[in-house]
């Protein structure tokens, strides 16, 4: 079964700061990545995602991710941060039916 | 109105109780998950399924009880309560994905706390 590392769980920048977090998998098959964002008090919601094609993925509010496979990472990427991106993000992978998530990582971004 | 549609959104009860959460979903999806949220744990799979009469245990499924009584309804059963399935509980959706890249589709949650 797949299972997937996210570090530094919590993550603390101010605005206009860059925001990269780490996401490591390990599955031999093929894989499709996602990205998923939880704002306070809501459900999950799609980021982003890569199954194919070029591994540089843009996603909705700025958000980008490189899959790179030699490293088996999926690491998200903004250049700049807003108070709105304050959020808990997961990365997710999906390999033979089953996806699963990551711990996390709690974002706060200070005005 | 939501896409997919948990009942209730908050639950308190006692150690020992019956608890069922419900799931509905107008997104005509074959798929439907339940997942558990605890903190510093993200999101584990309990169980799911991909049709109707279709079944499957996910990685912590002990405990709980599911029922598929239709395409569009999921309920989680939580047989006999206890104190550390208190948790946020949300059930998910996706379609038939034959290029197995299509997304979740998450329901907004159900906070379950066991005293």
């Amino acid at each position: 079964a797949q299972s997937v590392s996210q570090h530094n769980h919590h993550v603390i920048l101010s605005e206009a700061a860059s925001l990269e977090l780490g996401c490591n998998y390990s599955y031999g098959g093929t894989v499709n990545l996602f990205w998923y964002v939880q704002y306070p008090g809501q459900h999950l919601q799609l980021l982003l995602k890569y199954f194919s094609g070029d591994p540089l993925v843009k996603g909705i509010k700025g958000f980008e991710a490189e899959f790179i496979k030699s490293k088996f990472s999926f690491n998200l990427r903004k250049p700049s941060v807003q108070w709105s991106d304050t959020a808990e993000y997961f990365c997710a992978v999906k390999g033979n039916n089953r996806l699963a998530f990551g711990k996390g990582n709690q974002v706060v971004v200070i005005p | 109105d939501a896409d997919v549609t948990q009942t209730p959104r908050n639950r308190i009860t006692k150690t020992g109780k019956r608890i069922m959460l419900e799931c509905s979903q107008t997104k005509g999806h074959d798929r439907m998950y339940w997942y558990r949220q605890d903190p510093g744990l993200g999101l584990r799979l309990i169980y799911y399924s991909f049709d109707v009469k279709d079944i499957n245990k996910g990685e912590i499924s002990d405990g709980y009880s599911v029922s598929r009584q239709a395409q569009a309804k999921f309920s989680l059963s939580l047989e006999s309560a206890i104190p550390n399935q208190t948790a946020l509980y949300f059930c998910a959706t996706s379609d038939f994905e034959q290029a197995s890249n299509q997304p979740q589709h998450f329901g907004d949650g159900t906070r379950l706390s066991i005293l």
